[in-house]
Formats: C-alpha cells, sequence, structure tokens
C-alpha cells in the first residue's frame, strides 16, 4: 500500500539557519498529490503547501518544497529558521486529485533555540 | 466563510463506557468529511471518511464507528471505549480534491 517515510524524528536548530526535512513516499499511483502540514502545540494541522506536479518548486511562508517522482520524494526547506516555526511537520500523500485518503508520515518535530 | 466545529473539546471517560464525539461544516455544501485519530506521540490515522449524506467508508476499524446523519455533521462513537482509544480526535473536511481543513480536535482520555 501508499507509505511516506520521515526519516528524522526530531530536528533541533538554531534561528537563522537552514533547515531541511526529508520525506519519500511509495505509491503505485503516478500522479500522486504531495502535501506538507503544519501542527503546533495543541493545536490541529494546517495545510502548509501541496504540489502535483514534478520538477516544479512550491513556496508558502517562506518555506519551500519540490515533487521529485523520479526519486519519489518531496523535501521541506526553509532558508532561515525562526523561532515560531518550532512544530511538528507531517508530509502526507494522496494518491489523486479525487483520492479518499491522505496517508500521513510519523512526522518530525522540529525545535528552533534563540 | 466556512468553519468547523467539533465538540467536545475534551474527554475523561471510563473504559467500557460509551462515547459520542461530533463534527459540524458549516459554509460549505457536500463536503467530503474525514475522521482521523493521533495517538500522543503518534501519527495521523484515518478512521473514516464519507462523501454524501448516510454512506460512509471505514478505514481502520479500532472498534468506533461513524455516522453522517446530516450533510453537515459526522459522528463518531463507540458502545465501549477501550483504553486504547485515547488520543486526538479531529475531523476534516473537503471539496473535491484532498485538500484537507482540519478541526480544532477533540482530547479524549480514557482510564
Amino acid at each position: 500500500g501508499d507509505s511516506v517515510t520521515q526519516t528524522e524524528g526530531l530536528v533541533t536548530l538554531t534561528e537563522g539557519l537552514p533547515v531541511m526535512l526529508n520525506c519519500t513516499y511509495q505509491t503505485i499511483y503516478s500522479n500522486p498529490f504531495l502535501f506538507w502540514y503544519v501542527q503546533h502545540l495543541n493545536e490541529s494541522p494546517r495545510l502548509l503547501l501541496k504540489s502535483f506536479t514534478d520538477n516544479k518548486r512550491t513556496e508558502h511562508q517562506g518555506f519551500h518544497a519540490t515533487l521529485h517522482k523520479s526519486s519519489s520524494s518531496f523535501h521541506l526547506q526553509k532558508s532561515s529558521a525562526q523561532l515560531s516555526d518550532s512544530a511538528l511537520y507531517y508530509c502526507a500523500l494522496s494518491e489523486s486529485q479525487g483520492g479518499r485518503a491522505l496517508i500521513f508520515g510519523t512526522g518530525t518535530t522540529v525545535s528552533v533555540s534563540p | 466563510a466556512q468553519t468547523i466545529h467539533q465538540w467536545p473539546v475534551a474527554e475523561i471517560k471510563a473504559v467500557g463506557s460509551p462515547l459520542s464525539l461530533g463534527c459540524t461544516i458549516k459554509g460549505k455544501s457536500s463536503p467530503n468529511l474525514y475522521w482521523y485519530w493521533q495517538a500522543t506521540g503518534g501519527t495521523l490515522q484515518q478512521l473514516f471518511y464519507s462523501i454524501t449524506v448516510g454512506q460512509v467508508e471505514s478505514v481502520v476499524q479500532l472498534n468506533l464507528s461513524a455516522s453522517r446523519p446530516k450533510d453537515d455533521q459526522f459522528i463518531l462513537s463507540t458502545e465501549k471505549l477501550l483504553l486504547s482509544h485515547s488520543g486526538f480526535y479531529l475531523c476534516a473536511w473537503s471539496l473535491e480534491g484532498p485538500d484537507y481543513t482540519f478541526g480544532s480536535g477533540t482530547r479524549l482520555l480514557v482510564i
């Protein structure tokens, strides 16, 4: 079945440094949708960005990600982390535009310190 | 503007007791609705989805059931709670695509 792998459970860094969160996926479908959700403490997940176009960079709120179907990856990056970026980040996969399920990875907790 | 409301905000329930969690979406007609569960420290696991009134598909059972009695309402319930039911329950909606908007969630502690 479909799956999403996030290799880092916890990422700790200092404010101002770049951050990259890994996301790879497995699916039999040729046109998957990939998502990044962010969940701040005691809040519900919120969509950060999404993509279904191969090799096209998607950006939102200083974060960016590029879907690479050749490597089944959708890594999340930001050039300069802020304290407010401390949160739990989920990568998620849907098989298609009409997919009935959003498959989430295990999540990566980002902790940014001054 | 569309809103999604979940109730209750939090519950502490005894093992073996019944449970009913609710979700209401306003401002959208015929949304797709979903229930997700997040164990403490765990990932988001889809439980059920519904694309129309009266129709609910189960993804993972977990001794829970769901119903959609109205277009804008989605109910999650069980007759007998287990300790393993503790966690964070999230309702979500989408229209045609998989862009989900999550509700604020219900925190459940089973003791």
